[in-house]
């Protein structure tokens, strides 16, 4: 398996602009995760998605951002119009959500290897 | 109360030694505790998890020890390599629920000198 893909991975745009960042899951995979790396905030979830719905958008910073997940093999993230303030490193990841194992409701979560963008 | 604190945010430790990275949560509900590695230019993954109805987790090298009652749990890198060398996060989650909405500790960084 290809892992999660992410694309592209760097993208340097002026402030204003729009920017679409694209995201293909594991296949069979059922959840589908979209993080922001900062040096200041570290790690914090954006929107999580279980069978392409939108489960929890609380993490997503403001009305500029937006997701979708059309079908199970893919997602984007777009922010419009994209602010210096958005430079980051965005991760996807996707993982199985189902009864485990361990009684419980998770698979282990695998990571893209994430789009840096610099908004100048 | 949500957070994760993780420390410290930085450690150097010479090769065959033992690397210690702590982290404590607030969060009673939270009941999925894993650590994730990552290397420069690459998404976190997932090194070693464990469940709180456990007090330790051992696989390979790394070893979880889980302190419910003090809401702690630390990673234990055994033997420490230079390839080990990377940032390690700790999270948690409410596992019943779905564990990918993971709270991450601010992250460690481990340089292991040869």
């Amino acid at each position: 398996d290809a892992g999660v893909i992410q694309s592209p991975r760097h993208e340097v745009t002026e402030m204003g602009q729009e920017v679409t960042l694209r995201c293909k899951p594991i296949s069979g995979h059922n959840s589908l995760f979209w993080y922001r790396q900062t040096m200041m905030r570290g790690l914090e979830l954006l929107i999580y998605f279980n069978n392409n719905v939108p489960i929890d958008d609380s993490g997503m910073p403001e009305d500029r951002f937006s997701a979708k997940m059309p079908n199970a093999s893919f997602s984007t993230l777009k922010i419009q119009p994209s602010e210096p303030r958005d430079s980051a490193v965005y991760f996807c990841a996707s993982s199985f959500w189902g009864v485990g194992q361990l009684g419980g409701a998770f698979e282990k979560l695998f990571f893209g290897s994430g789009t840096q963008l610099s908004v100048l | 109360q949500q957070q994760v604190k993780q420390s410290p945010q930085s450690l150097i430790v010479q090769k065959g030694g033992i690397s210690i990275i702590n982290c404590a949560y607030e969060n009673t509900a939270f009941d999925y505790f894993p650590w994730y590695q990552q290397f420069p230019g690459k998404g976190p993954a997932l090194l070693i998890a464990i469940r709180p109805d456990v007090s330790e987790k051992k696989e390979g090298r790394f070893t979880i020890s889980f302190n419910k009652s003090a809401k702690q749990f630390s990673l234990h890198i055994m033997d420490s390599q230079p390839g080990d060398s990377a940032t390690y996060f700790c999270a948690a989650s409410k596992g019943s629920s779905n564990t990918g909405k993971l709270i991450f500790g601010q992250g460690t960084t481990l340089q292991v000198k040869p």
